[in-house]
């Protein structure tokens, strides 16, 4: 496709139910990253991948996330038991590759609701 | 304290103002220093890439880096009212350049 793209673009749902957010990046790219922002916050990193490997997993805020990609392209962020603290946007983006200049392009996000 | 600190706004100015958005760093590895610019209900969009220190101009935009002080802007000339947004910088170093860190982002309103 032209850009990032993510599904859903909103999610509502009920405290303690799991969600899986996706990430399709722009084609060629190998490089995906994935961000939380919360209202009036700037972007929180959460991880990165480098083709399917995840060589920085720092940022997952909790072992109730996990991200996965495969065949080097579509990734998949999955939250588990959900808490009201995780209502954000969750930002995807990617990038030809790990080049210094780190040029990512971003999706318009998933904008998450736990109720 | 943060790695990034940026001016926390929002900033309100009229149309055809020049406005300045500052950054604020304390890693000395940062090399790679990118502005954002993201509209409402929308993604961020690389709006200007500086490497290391010195100056690039893009149209109405100019990119500042001071190394020396660990501080970094962005000058917007002639602002128009479409250039309302919140904008974003961000850095990265030569190392885990998969990795960004980005400032909280600034919210500019221009007014016609």
């Amino acid at each position: 496709g032209a850009g990032v793209s993510q599904s859903p673009s909103n999610k509502v749902t009920e405290k303690g139910k799991d969600v899986e957010l996706r990430c399709d990046p722009i084609s060629g790219h190998t490089a995906l990253y994935w961000y939380r922002q919360s209202l009036g916050q700037g972007l929180e990193f959460l991880i990165y991948f480098q083709g399917n490997s995840a060589p920085d997993k720092s940022g997952l805020p909790s072992d109730r996330f996990s991200a996965e990609r495969t065949g080097g392209s579509v990734s998949t962020l999955t939250i588990q038991r959900t808490q009201q603290e995780d209502s954000a946007v969750y930002l995807c983006a990617s990038s030809r590759g790990l080049a210094r200049q780190n040029i990512q392009y971003f999706g318009a996000g998933t904008r998450l609701s736990v109720l | 304290q943060k790695e990034v600190e940026q001016d926390p706004g929002p900033l309100s100015v009229p149309e055809g103002a020049i406005v300045s958005l500052n950054c604020t760093y304390s890693n000395s590895a940062f090399q790679y220093f990118m502005w954002y610019r993201q509209y409402s209900r929308k993604g961020p969009e690389l709006l200007m890439y500086t490497y290391s220190s010195g100056n690039k101009e893009d149209g109405r935009f100019t990119a500042q880096v001071d190394k020396s002080s660990k501080y970094i802007s962005l000058f917007i000339r002639d602002s128009q009212p479409s250039d309302s947004a919140t904008y974003l910088c961000a850095m990265s170093g030569n190392t885990n350049a998969g990795k960004s860190t980005f400032g909280d982002g600034t919210t500019l309103t221009v007014k016609p």
